[in-house]
């Protein structure tokens, strides 16, 4: 068990670029979630995953926002033509029926 | 709609004394269970207590625990005998179903040597 495993911890780009994230789960865990978490505030739910489909995605901030699972294994979030307001602490997590992991996030500056 | 309350945005506490993280919420569902997460300057979230929806006994993780009263929405995080390894910030997050664990905007905690 390694853990949640993000790429890159930290990401700079100039506004108007697209830009993605990765996660990798815990192997044994079927569900993955992505969050947001913007200075001084709580993280606060983008998606979910069961296995490779999309359960939820009304709570994806925009239509820049995609993310995938393609094989039920890794995920990836895309934000397209980002601005200055999409800077933020990326996180993903990862459960079982034994409760959530998370990994250290990828930080991204808009530029 | 469901609202999570930590009226602590910043708080202190003495190297080895106890200090209580409060945490009220709103909801009309029934059943639910509550964690709460320390998050340190590395920015990882990490799992401190958890307790199910109807585990009768609050909860405890060695020097951690739970004050959980549903009747009053309310889930306090004890920390007894703090250590500087403490201060970081601290997220209590209901969880409302697979894809609805929402979390407070969270309390700093700074232990003093």
């Amino acid at each position: 068990d390694t853990g949640v495993s993000q790429d890159p911890r930290h990401k700079i780009t100039k506004r108007g670029q697209n830009v993605t994230f990765r996660c990798d789960p815990i192997s044994e865990h079927n569900r993955l979630y992505w969050y947001r978490q913007t200075l001084g505030q709580g993280p606060e739910f983008l998606t979910y995953f069961q296995n490779e489909a999309q359960l939820e995605k009304s709570r994806l901030l925009s239509d820049r926002f995609s993310a995938e699972r393609p094989k039920g294994s890794f995920s990836t979030l895309e934000i397209q033509r980002t601005e200055q307001g999409d800077s933020a602490m990326y996180l993903c997590a990862s459960s079982s029926f034994k409760g959530y992991t998370f990994g250290s996030g990828t930080r991204l500056t808009v530029v | 709609a469901q609202k999570i309350t930590q009226t602590q945005p910043g708080m202190f506490v003495q190297e080895k004394e106890a200090v209580t993280l409060d945490c009220t919420y709103d909801t009309s569902d029934q059943s639910y269970g509550l964690f709460w997460y320390k998050q340190p300057s590395s920015g990882e979230m990490i799992f401190l207590i958890y307790q199910g929806s109807y585990d009768e006994q609050n909860a405890t993780e060695g020097r951690y625990s739970l004050n959980f009263q549903k009747a009053r929405k309310s889930a306090n995080l004890v920390i007894s005998a703090s250590q500087l390894g403490d201060s970081a910030m601290y997220f209590c997050a209901p969880d409302w179903g697979p894809n609805d664990m929402r979390f407070g905007a969270g309390t700093r905690l700074t232990v003093k040597p």
